[in-house]
């Protein structure tokens, strides 16, 4: 069974303090690791797609790693909209990406 | 452009009625997914259409939980004889097909389900 956890499960930060979150994952056939945030009362709102083991996305203030057992979203100088739920998900097995297994999520909190 | 839709937002249910709870996807997009989030945890997969096509419903909790999809466009989950255990959010997501590429999930607001 697939399984994905992420740490810390709170992390705060002072405005401009960097840091890192978390997804450790033990699937069969990683096909794609996803990175959400997810505001209060919202839906997951999508951020980057990870393939395969050595690849990298960035986006503005955050950047995603991925390797062969966990994925990491680093985030560079947090501004206090940064501040949200960050959920790590995984598509495995098969030939197609159909369901997606999600961490817990991560519950930033960036202070001004 | 229209993202995913869902209604109603909220929905209170007294323990035992039925309910059925509406998605939009982005207009396109052939593929749907149900998700069930419990507070404070992240979502888990009920089940999800290719097209009219229910693929995979290995997530549905129990046989109270059906979703359909007749024409491939909009789609209906419904869960029979409320339980206290089905108070939760529950979320859709649409994508424009199953293969790379095309696999990303853009989620809707979410229905939040209270059964009392």
């Amino acid at each position: 069974e697939d399984q994905v956890t992420q740490s810390p499960e709170a992390l705060r930060l002072q405005e401009g303090e960097s840091s890192s979150l978390n997804c450790s994952y033990t699937v069969s056939g990683l096909r794609g690791l996803f990175w959400y945030r997810q505001d209060p009362g919202k839906g997951p709102e999508f951020l980057f797609t990870l393939y395969s083991a050595g690849e990298e996305k960035e986006k503005e203030r955050l950047k995603a790693t991925l390797t062969k057992k966990e994925s990491f979203l680093h985030i560079t100088a947090p501004k206090p909209e940064d501040s949200a739920t960050y959920l790590c998900a995984v598509a495995a097995g098969g030939t197609s990406y159909g369901k997606l297994t999600f961490g817990q999520g991560t519950i930033l909190t960036v202070h001004p | 452009g229209a993202g995913v839709s869902q209604s109603p937002r909220y929905k209170v249910a007294k323990r035992g009625q039925d309910v059925a709870l509406r998605c939009d996807p982005i207009s396109g997009h052939v593929s749907l997914f149900w998700y069930q989030q419990a507070l404070g945890q992240g979502p888990e997969f009920l089940t999800y259409f290719q097209n009219e096509a229910q693929l995979d419903k290995s997530g549905l909790p129990s046989d109270r939980f059906f979703a359909e999809r007749p024409e491939g466009s909009v789609s209906t989950l419904k869960i029979q004889r409320t339980q206290q255990e089905d108070s939760a959010v529950y979320l859709c997501a649409s994508s424009l097909g199953l293969y790379r590429g095309r696999e990303t999930q853009y989620f809707g607001p979410g229905t939040r389900l209270l059964v009392l």
